[in-house]
């Protein structure tokens, strides 16, 4: 099993669609997340960090459950300019300093 | 502004051609890190430094080499490129992941073509 496990898609939905993506780890002991936001040949940028239950940024909504081991990014409202790549990443327990990657979920959002 | 920086963002090199990329950063982050990056793929870790400690992956190749010569730098070498080789090569740093917000933040990136 994968560390860290996404859908890689697509998912191909029209402007104003809510889409949700879910993330999976297996490292239970694991203590932060994030998701990134990755344009085509660019750098990956980050889009929320998850760090307790959940958290909240406009059309973002990233909510966290530790005891099913999983992350999940809500998009409400998709834009255009949504359309990209999102990486779910979680840093590994304390002492290692690593951050573990999903393969990225892409998104295409359609006009 | 506080930000990660790579140099070049384009190299071109010739099979076997010794390359070095490098890295800075404003942030003054402890923890400095090289990724590869193929396409339609996720990063790879390569190595990374907590201050001057160097931690290699165990799957990296020998043909890869990193320097840290101060906070701020750091250099990934490829001693002899091959055509696998070819990709983004991508640095980041973070804080101590001992403190809270311990973000990872990228560079731009470093194209590397390979002929």
């Amino acid at each position: 099993r994968k560390e860290v496990e996404q859908d890689p898609g697509p998912f191909n939905v029209p402007e104003g669609a809510t889409v949700a993506f879910n993330c999976t780890y297996s490292n239970s002991a694991s203590q932060s997340f994030f998701w990134y936001r990755q344009d085509c040949r660019k750098e990956p940028k980050l889009l929320m960090s998850v760090y307790s239950s959940g958290n909240e940024d406009g059309r973002f909504t990233a909510q966290l459950n530790r005891a099913s081991q999983y992350i999940s990014l809500l998009i409400r409202d998709s834009k255009l300019s949504d359309s990209a790549t999102y990486l779910c990443v979680v840093n590994s327990p304390s002492g290692t300093y690593k951050y573990i990657f999903g393969t990225g979920t892409r998104l295409k959002v359609l006009a | 502004d506080a930000m990660v920086i790579q140099n070049p963002r384009y190299q071109v090199t010739q099979f076997g051609k010794p390359v070095t990329l490098s890295c800075s950063q404003t942030l003054n982050h402890n923890v400095m890190y090289w990724y590869q990056q193929k396409s339609s793929q996720a990063p790879k870790l390569l190595f990374h430094y907590y201050d001057k400690d160097f931690n290699n992956e165990a799957d990296t190749p020998d043909n890869f080499q990193s320097r840290r010569p101060n906070t701020s730098f750091c250099f990934l070498d490829i001693r002899s490129p091959g055509l696998g080789d070819a990709a983004m090569y991508l640095c980041a740093t973070s804080r101590d992941p001992g403190l809270s917000y311990n973000e990872q933040f990228f560079g731009p990136g470093t194209r590397l073509t390979v002929l």
